[in-house]
Order: structure tokens, then C-alpha cells, then sequence
């Protein structure tokens, strides 16, 4: 089983939709969780941190469920500059330094 | 402005040579890595480094070389022993002091074979 893992997708939505992305944990002393979003050639760039009760940026919101092991992104209103991939990222270890990346969830939004 | 430079941009290999992809932060971080990115493929990394003097292997280490020392720096060789080297080669940082700072990359250094 991969310590990180993500529906591969591609998720095609037209504009405005609702999307979510889910990204499951192997190893329950995981500590931090973010989302990361990468445009085709580009380096990955932090898209939110996620914390325990939940947070939002505009559009954008992040959960986390440390019994299920899962983390999730929402993204509302798509637009169709989200059109990216979009990684989910998991610090397992206390004062460790290893950082897992999943393989990435793309998105397609079509106008 | 802080951040993460990756030089060059791009970089072509003849076979046998060995390369070096520059990393330079001055973001006054501690710890550094180095990434591959293959076509339509997430991240493998290659080192990584906690400290000056000090670094690690990762998943795929065989074929590459590192060195740390300075805090800035963190160059990757890409030796003639590493058979398949096309790839976007990331490097990123991350403060050391606590488990939930993210990482932050430069913008890569794509690896082609001439």
C-alpha cells in the first residue's frame, strides 16, 4: 500500500461546478497535511495547509480525518485557471523530515 | 525577495558526462531536497539533507551524488552511472524547526540526453 494515495482522475467539471479530491494516509502518527497544486511543466507551489478543524480559503477548503485517515480538498465555483494537478502531501514523522507526496489528482475545467 | 533558484533551466547530457544542477535558498532553511519528476508521474526523491555536512538517500539515489556544504546550497550530480537521466528535477526547502512548515520549491531544471 503507497503512504500516500490519490484518485489519479482526470476530473473533467465545466465551469462553476463543485469538485472534491480525496487523498488517503497510511501511517496514523502523520503529523502535517497540506494540498499543493502543479501547472503542466511547473513546479508544485503550496495551495493550503490542512489543519484538524477544517479550513477554508475563498474558494477553497481543506478537511481532515484522522480516524478515517483521510484528507480532502473542495474546491467551489471552479474556474477554469484551476485547471491543474493537484497533489496531496503528508509530513509523517514528529521532527522528521521526509515529506511524502502523492501522485496527484488532475482537474480539467472546461468553459 | 526569498526564495529558491534552480540553474539552469534547462540542461542537455552527452552520454558518459556528469552533470551538477545548481540549488541555491535564502530562505534560511535547514532542510533541503531534491526531487525527479518523470513525464505524467508524481515526485521521487532522490536526497535530502537536514543539515550542513549532512544528507540522506531517498527512494532513488543510485546514479546521483549531493554535497551540503553550505546552508544556501544544495547542488545534485547526475553521474554517468544514472542510465535514464531525462527528467524535471526539483529542488525544494523547509524550516527545520517544526514538522507542519511546508515545503517550498524552486522552479527546475529539466535533464535532457543529447
Amino acid at each position: 500500500r503507497k503512504e500516500v494515495e490519490q484518485d489519479p482522475g482526470p476530473f473533467n467539471v465545466p465551469e462553476g461546478a463543485t469538485v472534491a479530491f480525496n487523498c488517503t494516509y497510511s501511517n496514523s502518527a502523520s503529523q502535517s497535511f497540506f494540498w499543493y497544486r502543479q501547472d503542466c511543466r511547473k513546479e508544485p507551489k503550496l495551495l493550503m495547509s490542512v489543519y484538524s478543524s477544517g479550513n477554508e480559503d475563498g474558494r477553497f477548503t481543506a478537511q481532515l480525518n484522522r480516524a478515517s485517515q483521510y484528507i480532502s480538498l473542495l474546491i467551489r465555483d471552479s474556474k477554469l485557471s484551476d485547471s491543474a494537478t493537484y497533489l496531496c502531501v503528508v509530513n509523517p514523522y514528529t521532527g522528521g523530515f521526509k515529506t511524502i507526496f502523492g501522485a496527484g489528482t488532475r482537474l480539467f475545467v472546461k468553459a | 525577495d526569498g526564495g529558491i533558484t534552480q540553474s539552469p533551466k534547462y540542461l542537455f547530457r552527452k552520454e558518459g558526462q556528469n552533470v551538477t544542477l545548481s540549488c541555491e535558498q535564502n530562505l534560511n532553511h535547514d532542510a533541503m531536497y531534491w526531487y525527479r519528476q518523470d513525464p505524467g508521474q508524481g515526485l521521487r526523491l532522490i536526497y535530502y539533507s537536514q543539515i550542513v555536512n549532512d544528507f540522506q538517500k531517498g527512494d532513488i539515489a543510485e546514479g546521483y551524488s549531493v554535497s551540503r556544504e553550505k546552508k544556501e546550497s544544495f547542488p545534485l550530480t547526475v553521474t554517468s552511472a544514472q542510465k535514464n537521466p531525462t527528467a524535471f528535477y526539483l529542488c525544494a526547502s523547509r524550516d527545520r524547526g517544526h514538522s507542519n512548515q511546508p515545503q517550498h520549491f524552486g522552479d527546475g531544471t529539466r535533464l535532457s540526453i543529447l
